[in-house]
């Protein structure tokens, strides 16, 4: 099983802040890496898929990049509402398997 | 509009079994791959188990493998998650989870969950 390690566990930033999560894997992911934003009481959102392309109807603030083991999650300019969990996700082998998530708190 | 909606969480002993369903609408479900992922309580995601669209090959995580099974009925736009034996780390909300058309491992939709707490 492919362990995805997430860090920071907490990230606490400003509105209009720059915020780097980063995903590592335990093995090579190729490019099928998955992010997702969870808010309280809520399901989570997809928003990149496969590293690096935006699913429909995200901001263009949201970015994601990386290869192989290394992977990051990138909101150029905080707002209030992206206080969220933020998961990763490895598609690349079954069990698909989720990082324990980063909190970000603005 | 994608819709998933589950139904038959609640409280079951240790040992006990339940059956979950996910009634899908606003899409052709016979279609796409379906998941359930679920998330014990303060804790992270954990991808339960996926079923394809049309041939019904099925996949599950070691920790329920043996002891939960995946359906559809695409009849009928359900999906279902049948658990026996359950145990108390299987306390959880279930989330029904719908594939995008590029890939069963990228969710894009998720119902609301259901809650299933497995205590004597």
């Amino acid at each position: 099983e492919i362990v995805l390690t997430q860090s920071p566990a907490t990230l606490s930033l400003s509105p209009g802040e720059r915020a780097t999560l980063s995903c590592r894997a335990s093995q090579s992911v190729s490019s099928y890496l998955v992010w997702y934003q969870q808010k309280p009481g809520q399901a989570p959102r997809l928003l990149i898929y496969d590293a690096s392309n935006r699913a429909t109807g995200i901001p263009a603030r949201f970015s994601g990049s990386g290869s192989g083991t290394d992977f990051t999650l990138t909101i150029s300019s905080l707002e209030p509402e992206d206080s969220a969990v933020y998961y990763c996700l490895q598609r690349s082998n079954w069990p698909y398997t989720f990082g324990q998530g980063t909190k970000l708190e603005i | 509009e994608v819709q998933l909606l589950e139904s038959g969480g609640g409280l079951v002993q240790p040992g006990g079994s339940l059956r979950l369903s996910c009634a899908a609408s606003g899409f052709p479900f016979s279609g796409y791959a379906m998941s359930w992922v679920r998330q014990a309580p303060g804790k992270g995601l954990e991808w339960v188990s996926v079923i394809s669209g049309r041939d019904g090959s099925t996949s599950y995580g070691d920790s329920v493998k043996g002891r939960f099974t995946i359906s559809r009925d695409n009849s009928k736009n359900t999906l279902y998650l049948k658990m026996d034996s359950l145990r108390v780390e299987d306390t959880a909300v279930f989330y029904c989870a719908k594939a995008s058309m590029l890939a069963a491992g990228i969710i894009d939709y998720w119902g609301l969950g259901t809650l299933v707490t497995v205590s004597s």
